[in-house]
């Protein structure tokens, strides 16, 4: 596609549910990363994807938080046991590859909303 | 973490002048990279500019690099309505291959 695709763009859950969120890359792209927004404050790095493997994974917050990019393309970031505080924009974004001259291509993000 | 700090944090200026955001940073990069964000919406790429360069422009974008002192500055000339936006400047790392945010800077152009 002519960007990063995230679905859906709008998630509300109860507290204590499971929630599956999709990326899907910009066509060609090997790196993919995960990144939380709450409000007011700026992307917080999650997980980064290269390939099909995760490359660095330090961004998560705890073990209810699990990402898979089983082909190398589509991701999917998975929350287990929602809590209210797991509440805000999930971006995706994806790049050509990684280097100096790297440009990095966000989504337009879903926004998760645990009541 | 957040890496660096934005200045100011807030900025507000009348539809035609300039606008001018800064940046600090703390480790070193390979890039860093300049995003807007409007209200409710997804990061826009604006312009990335490599550690060993010092200026780069995209139409009415300006950005510099003084990697010395940690910092960038955007400019944005002859400011527009469609401007207001939150402005993230965004460090890239080769060594761990992601991007560190700041906070932000909320820019209101009033027409």
């Amino acid at each position: 596609g002519a960007g990063v695709s995230q679905t859906p763009s709008n998630k509300v859950t109860e507290k204590g549910k499971y929630v599956e969120l999709r990326c899907d890359p910009i066509s060609g792209h090997t790196a993919l990363y995960w990144y939380r927004q709450s409000l007011g404050q700026g992307p917080e790095f999650l997980i980064y994807f290269q390939g099909t493997g995760a490359a660095d994974d330090s961004g998560l917050p705890n073990d209810r938080f699990f990402a898979v990019r089983p082909e190398g393309s589509v991701s999917t970031l998975k929350i287990q046991r929602t809590e209210r505080g797991d509440s805000a924009v999930y971006l995706c974004a994806s790049s050509r590859s990684t280097g100096a001259g790297n440009t990095i291509y966000f989504g337009e993000g879903s926004w998760l909303t645990v009541v | 973490s957040q890496q660096g700090e934005e200045d100011p944090q807030a900025l507000s200026i009348q539809e035609g002048e300039n606008a001018t955001m800064n940046c600090s940073y703390k480790t070193s990069i390979n890039n860093l990279q300049w995003y807007r964000q409007n209200s409710g919406r997804g990061l826009v790429h604006l312009i990335l500019i490599r550690s060993n360069e010092r200026e780069k422009h995209s139409g009415r974008l300006r950005v510099t690099l003084d990697t010395s002192k940690k910092s960038s500055s955007l400019l944005i000339t002859a400011s527009r309505a469609a401007d207001t936006a939150s402005y993230f400047c965004a460090d890239y790392t080769g060594a761990n291959s992601k991007l560190t945010f700041g906070k932000g800077i909320t820019l209101s152009v009033r027409p």
